[in-house]
């Protein structure tokens, strides 16, 4: 059975730009998480999503946002980039609300 | 803000048990323990959970005290490959519930050989 995946494995923007970061959970998991690791620090919380609505999100500015679609994949969306945005983003999915979450290998992301 | 307190860093021996601490005083009824460890450039891996009951799997145990204040993971023999950083985290399979599922700084294990 194939694990969670994200893409792009990598991603390269420019201030100012759009990145768009895609996940597909594993099959049958309705709740999707996504949360940003910056370089050499913890993870921390961005957004979830169970049921194709967010239910809550992390202490990050409007311009990450994303949603959830009726297949259960999730995009998180970052507009007007940042070099700070530059991190890991890391999307796990979990067949319940905080059951046991399944984590993909993520994106890094890099703004230049 | 993370709802548990973990040691920054612990090292161990290898072929030794590892005994890794976590401290959670304002844990609720409700809520499970959760470990999950990050190994180097990969994401996080899900390692074990409970709620009351001590809880063994094939990757370690977890010892939770009587008063769910805190908890113990167990690795039972480590290996060079059991370094990682280790969280533990709490979670509610409440409705409604605004819980952040928050991360904390987590622990760094050191294994040497």
């Amino acid at each position: 059975e194939a694990g969670v995946t994200q893409s792009p494995t990598h991603l390269i923007k420019t201030r100012g730009q759009q990145a768009t970061l895609r996940c597909s959970p594993i099959s049958g998991h309705t709740s999707v998480y996504w949360y940003q690791q910056a370089l050499g620090l913890g993870l921390q919380f961005l957004l979830w999503y169970d049921e194709g609505e967010e239910r809550n999100r992390g202490n990050f500015p409007p311009r990450f946002s994303g949603r959830q679609f009726p297949n259960y994949s999730s995009e998180l969306n970052v507009n007007a980039l940042e070099l700070e945005d530059s991190a890991l983003y890391l999307c796990a999915s979990s067949l319940q609300r905080y059951t046991e979450a399944f984590f993909g290998q993520g994106t890094r992301l890099t703004v230049v | 803000d993370a709802k548990t307190t973990q040691p920054n860093s612990m090292e161990s021996n290898e072929e030794e048990p590892v005994h890794l601490p976590c401290n959670h005083s304002t844990i609720s009824g409700t809520d499970y323990i959760h470990w999950y460890r990050q190994l180097p450039s990969q994401g996080p891996e899900y390692v074990i959970h409970g709620l009351t009951s001590n809880v063994n799997n094939r990757m370690a145990s977890l010892a939770i005290a009587e008063d769910r204040k805190s908890s113990t993971l167990i690795l039972h023999r480590a290996t060079l490959r059991d370094a990682a950083v280790y969280y533990c985290i709490l979670s509610s399979p409440l409705l409604n519930r605004d819980d952040k599922i928050i991360f904390g700084k987590g622990t760094r294990l050191h294994i040497l050989p």
